[in-house]
């Protein structure tokens, strides 16, 4: 069974880089055809995707954090990464991280594996 | 502002049924498949259907989904406590190149 956990700091400061890891246990990040995303969840709100990473390296971003947002993989750990820079208070949220598994095309997917997420909060 | 738009809430008794709508444009639902996820408090999500109309495994039959045009629904049959929470719709949009979700239906079991 897969299974996703989100790690790192929960409390970042303003300007400041958040940074979150997702170590992935029964399966290798490198095998199959899979992206491993980050969704994000303000408290009370709903989700909002922040972007994924093929198993090949390439990514997609929303295009509403492209300019802050860098997501990596280290196979080596079997652990993919976010980076999000200058972060604000409007980034404090619950982070998840998860696995999609894809039909046929890059936008036919779903998330089927979720970490159980990670509250960071932004402090001023 | 979510780019896909849901009722904020839904109702139903033990037993009835109940339809969430999730609508959007032609840049994502008209022309993309949805996704269907379900949250309760202080858990991530579960998709309870894909690719428009599946299920995945472990998913009661009791649970469908569909789409029309610029639309989707999600159907839930015979209402159980269990399905109280929150359900979101998701969806690629070509237009802006990413996922997008739904804002969110949440849905009472009286």
């Amino acid at each position: 069974q897969v299974q996703l956990q989100e790690s790192g700091p929960g409390l970042v400061k303003a300007s400041e880089t958040l940074s979150l890891t997702c170590t992935v246990s029964g399966g290798s990040i490198s095998s199959g055809s899979f992206y491993w995303s980050w969704i994000r969840q303000p408290a009370g709100k709903g989700l909002e995707w922040i972007g994924r990473i093929y198993t090949s390296g390439s990514t997609n971003y929303n295009p509403s954090l492209k300019s802050r947002v860098t997501i990596s993989v280290e196979a080596s750990k079997n652990q993919f990464s976010l980076n999000l820079t200058s972060v604000t208070a409007a980034d404090t949220a619950v982070y998840f991280c998860a696995r999609d598994h894809c039909r046929g095309s890059s936008t036919t997917c779903y998330s089927h594996y979720w970490g159980q997420g990670m509250l960071v909060a932004v402090s001023s | 502002q979510s780019v896909l738009t849901q009722p904020p809430s839904a109702s139903g008794t033990p037993g009835q049924s109940v339809t969430i709508s999730c609508s959007g444009s032609n840049s994502n639902i008209g022309r993309k498949t949805v996704n269907w996820y379900h949250q309760l408090p202080g858990t991530a999500p579960k998709v309870v259907i894909y690719s428009n109309n599946q299920r995945p495994s472990g998913v009661p039959d009791r649970f469908s989904g569909s789409k029309s045009g610029t639309s989707a629904s999600l159907a839930i049959s015979g209402l159980q406590s269990e399905d109280e929470g929150d359900y979101y719709c998701a969806g690629w949009d070509d237009s802006l190149n990413c996922w997008v979700f739904g804002g969110g239906t949440k849905l009472t079991v009286l």
